[in-house]
């Protein structure tokens, strides 16, 4: 099984470049999350999809835009990168209800120069 | 808002020495709580969740809703136990899941 895979794992931009880390989920799951872990600040969520599409704003989602793109999807964009957004993303997905696991993607490392 | 705080960075202790992650969260509802656990080169996975009651690698937390606290603990840590630990916190809709600073356990030899 493959889980939740993200793409790419590694990417370098300059400051002004645009891009879009892709995430995609193969067990059914209506949550989908994007979250960025910096040293010291833990788990910030970026913005999350309870269902296909919806999308709300977590606790950082200036410089970002998502796309619920289907059950299965869930991308992440920076229009305009900044050095502030290097960082490493993660996606995420879960059953939408309490108690549930959520599930990890291996992470993108991101560095804006 | 959902809030939670995780107020070490670090814990280092020795193996066999008793370990105590604490946690602390600010929910306005009846919040779900987990410990999700990060081993080197590996994925963020789930350690154990409140709700369950269970024990995990020799891993418990209780939950007290008076201290809104979650404190992870372990009576004797082994190496293997080395890794970066988060707890979490989902509220009562099931869609959001909020994570603490983590706290980096190291256990020495």
């Amino acid at each position: 099984n493959a889980g939740v895979t993200q793409t790419p794992k590694f990417q370098v931009l300059k400051t002004g470049q645009s891009m879009t880390l892709q995430c995609a989920q193969d067990m059914n799951h209506n949550s989908m999350y994007w979250y960025r872990q910096d040293p010291g600040m833990g788990l910030r969520l970026i913005y999350y999809s309870a269902s296909e599409g919806t999308t709300d704003k977590g606790e950082v989602p200036n410089g970002y835009n998502v796309s619920r793109l289907n059950k299965r999807e869930f991308s992440l964009r920076l229009e305009s990168a900044a050095p502030s957004q290097t960082s490493v993303y993660f996606c995420a997905s879960s059953l939408t209800r309490q108690n549930t696991e959520a599930f990890f993607g291996q992470g993108t490392r991101l560095t804006v120069v | 808002a959902q809030r939670v705080t995780q107020p070490e960075k670090l814990l280092s202790v020795f193996k066999g020495a008793p370990v105590e992650l604490k946690c602390n969260y600010s929910y306005s509802g009846s919040p779900e709580l987990f410990w999700y656990v990060q081993y080197s080169r590996q994925r963020l996975q789930l350690l154990l969740r409140h709700i369950s009651r269970e024990s995990i690698k020799g891993f418990t937390a209780d939950l007290n809703k008076g201290e809104t606290s979650f404190h992870l603990k372990k009576p004797f840590a082994q190496e293997e136990d080395s890794a970066m630990y988060y707890c979490a916190l989902m509220g009562n809709a099931g869609n959001m899941l909020t994570f603490g600073g983590g706290t980096r356990l190291m256990v020495k030899p």
